[in-house]
């Protein structure tokens, strides 16, 4: 069965200082690992798709990677509005089921 | 365009009784679905649909009933609520060969 695992849960930083969030995936013939921020009250917002290992997206101040085991999504000099919670999920063989981790609150403090 | 639009946003029930979350697209994506997102668990698949006509069960499909009559419209029904149906409903949708969801803004429903 494919899963996900984000950590950490929560994370608070200073406005400035940089940090990373991972994805854990195991998943049946990767078709796809997707990166999308949740502002509190609303629906997710798409962020980047990762199709291969060794792949990587920027966007501001946001860059993601992808390994055969893992993600990482770069937090580099955030500032206060890149608070959100970031989840991660997979599509695998089963096109139609992306699944989702629990997702990273993130808290960035001015 | 509107995108994915949800109704209502919010919604108290009592255990047993009934009512359907609306979901409406003006995309013209083939593909849409329901997730519900409760803390600490992500959001987990309840059902989806290919196209107009066709529906099929997702992760978590037990007491929830969908059609799709139309390309714009899904809707989610909850025939008898229970206390354990508490979440947040989120609607999402996309156009076949694209690959990544749009979501509505969700549902809040509470079942006492």
């Amino acid at each position: 069965e494919d899963q996900v695992t984000q950590s950490p849960e929560a994370l608070r930083l200073q406005e400035g200082e940089s940090s990373s969030l991972n994805c854990s995936y195991t998943v049946s013939g990767l078709r796809g690992l997707f990166w999308y921020r949740q502002d509190p009250g609303k629906g997710p917002e798409f962020l980047f798709t990762l199709y291969s290992a060794g792949e990587e997206k920027e966007k501001e101040r946001l860059k993601a990677t992808l390994t055969k085991k893992e993600s990482f999504l770069h937090i580099t000099a955030p500032k206060p509005e890149d608070s959100a919670t970031y989840l991660c999920a997979v599509r695998g063989l089963n096109n139609n089921d992306m699944r989702f981790g629990a997702g990273t609150r993130l808290t960035v403090k001015p | 365009n509107a995108g994915v639009t949800q109704t209502p946003k919010f919604q108290v029930l009592k255990t047993g009784q009934s009512m359907t979350l609306q979901c409406a697209q003006d995309m013209n994506h083939e593909y849409m679905s329901w997730y519900r997102q409760d803390p600490g668990m992500g959001l987990r698949l309840i059902h989806y649909s290919v196209g107009a006509g066709i529906t099929d069960q997702g992760e978590v499909p037990n007491g929830y009933n969908v059609s799709r009559s139309t390309t714009e419209d899904f809707p989610l029904r909850l025939l008898s609520a229970a206390p354990s149906q508490t979440s947040v409903y989120f609607c999402a949708s996309y156009r076949a060969g694209a690959n990544v969801l749009t979501f509505g803004a969700g549902s809040r429903l509470t079942v006492l």
